[in-house]
C-alpha cells in the first residue's frame, strides 16, 4: 500500500541547532515529493519539491532535502533553526502520471526553544 | 492575486444540518481537491476535480458531495452534518500536470454540536 510516514509527531530543538525532519514512504515508483509547511491557523505552504535529477534540492526559508531512493527516505534538514521556523511540517508524495492523488504524512510538529 | 480563497473560516453546526464550504481559486488551475485535517492523522483526501464538470472520490468520501460547474470554484456540500465530521477543510489547486505545485486555502473549521 502506498504510504507516507512521519515518525517524529514532535520535536524540540534550541533555536540556532541544526534540524532534520524525517520522510519515508512506500510507493509502486519513484513518485514526485515535497515539504509543505503550516504555521497556526494557516494553510500548506510549499517549501521544496524533487521531481529529477540532483538529489538534494533547496527550498526556501533556509531548509534543504535529501533523496535517497536506496531508503525510500526524502528527510529534510536545516542548520541553523529561527524561533519563526516553529510549525508543522507535511512530507508529501505524487504519483508521476496516472492518478492526481497525493498522499501526505502525519505531520511533525516542530517546538524551537529560545 | 488572491490564490484559493476559502470560506467561511469558521462554522459551528447542529447534527443533521447541511452546509457548503467555499473554495475559489484564481489561478486558472484545473486540478482542485478537497482534504480534511484532524490531529494524528494527517490531509486525507476527500473529493478531487480534474476539470469542470469532472469529480472523483478520495480517500474518505462518505457524508461529503462536490461538483465543478467552472474552473474557478469547487464547493463541498455537507448533506447531513455528523460529529465525525469535525475538523480543519482545506481546498487546494494546482496546475494540469503530476509536478506542478499544489495551493492551499486558509482553511475552514468546522465543529459539529
Amino acid at each position: 500500500a502506498q504510504s507516507v510516514t512521519q515518525p517524529d509527531i514532535h520535536i524540540t530543538v534550541s533555536e540556532g541547532a541544526s534540524l532534520e525532519l524525517r520522510c519515508n514512504y512506500s510507493y509502486g515508483a519513484t513518485p514526485y515529493l515535497f515539504w509543505y509547511v503550516q504555521s497556526p491557523g494557516q494553510g500548506l505552504q510549499l517549501l521544496l519539491k524533487y521531481f529529477s535529477g540532483d538529489t538534494l534540492v533547496q527550498g526556501i526559508k533556509g531548509f534543504e532535502a535529501e533523496f535517497k531512493r536506496s531508503q525510500s527516505s526524502f528527510n529534510l534538514r536545516k542548520p541553523s533553526v529561527h524561533w519563526s521556523d516553529a510549525a508543522e511540517y507535511f512530507c508529501a508524495v505524487g504519483p508521476r502520471s496516472g492518478t492526481y492523488k497525493y498522499i501526505f504524512g502525519t505531520g511533525t510538529r516542530l517546538k524551537v526553544l529560545a | 492575486n488572491a490564490g484559493v480563497t476559502q470560506t467561511p473560516k469558521f462554522q459551528v453546526l447542529k447534527t443533521g444540518q447541511s452546509m457548503t464550504l467555499q473554495c475559489a481559486q484564481d489561478m486558472n488551475h484545473e486540478y482542485m481537491s478537497w482534504y480534511r485535517q484532524d490531529p494524528g492523522m494527517g490531509l486525507r483526501l476527500i473529493h478531487y476535480s480534474v476539470g469542470a464538470g469532472i469529480t472523483d472520490q478520495g480517500e474518505v468520501p462518505n457524508g461529503y458531495n462536490v461538483s465543478r460547474s467552472t474552473t474557478e470554484d469547487f464547493p463541498l456540500r455537507l448533506l447531513s452534518a455528523a460529529p465525525s465530521q469535525t475538523s480543519v477543510y482545506f481546498c487546494a489547486s494546482r496546475a494540469r500536470g503530476s509536478n506542478t505545485e499544489a495551493f492551499f486555502g486558509q482553511g475552514t473549521r468546522l465543529t459539529v454540536v
